[in-house]
């Protein structure tokens, strides 16, 4: 079964600092890969999918993605982290019968 | 991306009322909308995929008869949670997409269900 993993429950990272919210996954086949932003009390935002080409992916808002095939990893990146940036973060994957499958989520904290 | 908004944003209502959510995509014509619903701290879990036309698929432990899911048009779907409990409180978020892999889902803002 398709499945990703965020390790870590929460991420602190001073403003303007460099950030990363780690995404690993596990599939059978060719994998989908969606990130994607939670604010308070509010649906899910697109930031950024990998389907094919290079495997870094450029997505909304400054952040991009690494896909990395040998590591089974996606992990999301900031070069210069805002405070507005603080929001819960999910990584997704799209099993065989184009469902999503999301992890268990990352609350990222940038602090002034 | 594309547009899907909720109605109501917020609901409070009594033990055994039912209650109806709206999900519509604004901007184009979904055949396929998915519900969800998401815990305090926790992820989001898939209830069922709607498809515009046809009955409801409803992933195992949810109860069909329980959340009536209609999807009558390419942009409406309705979640209604029938004889709500307590244990029914909960975000409840829709999205918008297509069974293509490659496509991106795209959700609504949300609704707050709590059931007193």
């Amino acid at each position: 079964a398709q499945s990703v993993a965020q390790p870590e429950d929460q991420v602190n990272v001073a403003e303007g600092n460099p950030l990363t919210v780690k995404c690993t996954y596990s599939v059978s086949g060719n994998p989908y890969l969606f990130w994607y932003v939670q604010y308070p009390n509010r649906g899910l935002q697109f930031l950024l999918k990998y389907i094919t080409g290079d495997n870094l992916v450029k997505g909304s808002y400054g952040f991009e993605a690494e896909f990395n095939k040998s590591q089974t990893s996606f992990h999301l990146k900031k070069p210069s982290a805002l405070v507005s940036d603080s929001a819960l973060y999910f990584c997704a994957v799209r099993d065989p019968i184009q469902k999503l499958v999301f992890g268990t989520g990352t609350r990222l904290l940038v602090s002034p | 991306g594309a547009v899907v908004s909720q109605h109501p944003s917020r609901v409070i209502c009594k033990s055994g009322t039912s209650v109806k959510i709206e999900c519509r995509s604004l901007d184009f014509q979904a055949t396929t909308m998915f519900w969800y619903r998401q815990f305090p701290k926790q992820s989001l879990m898939l209830m069922a995929t709607s498809n515009e036309g046809s009955k409801a698929t409803y992933e195992q432990g949810v109860e069909k008869d329980k959340f009536l899911i209609n999807h009558a048009s390419l942009t409406l779907s309705t979640l209604t949670v029938t004889s709500a409990h307590p244990e029914d409180s909960s975000f409840y978020i829709c999205s918008s997409g297509s069974l293509t892999s490659t496509d991106t889902q795209y959700f609504g803002p949300g609704t707050r269900l709590t059931v007193l």
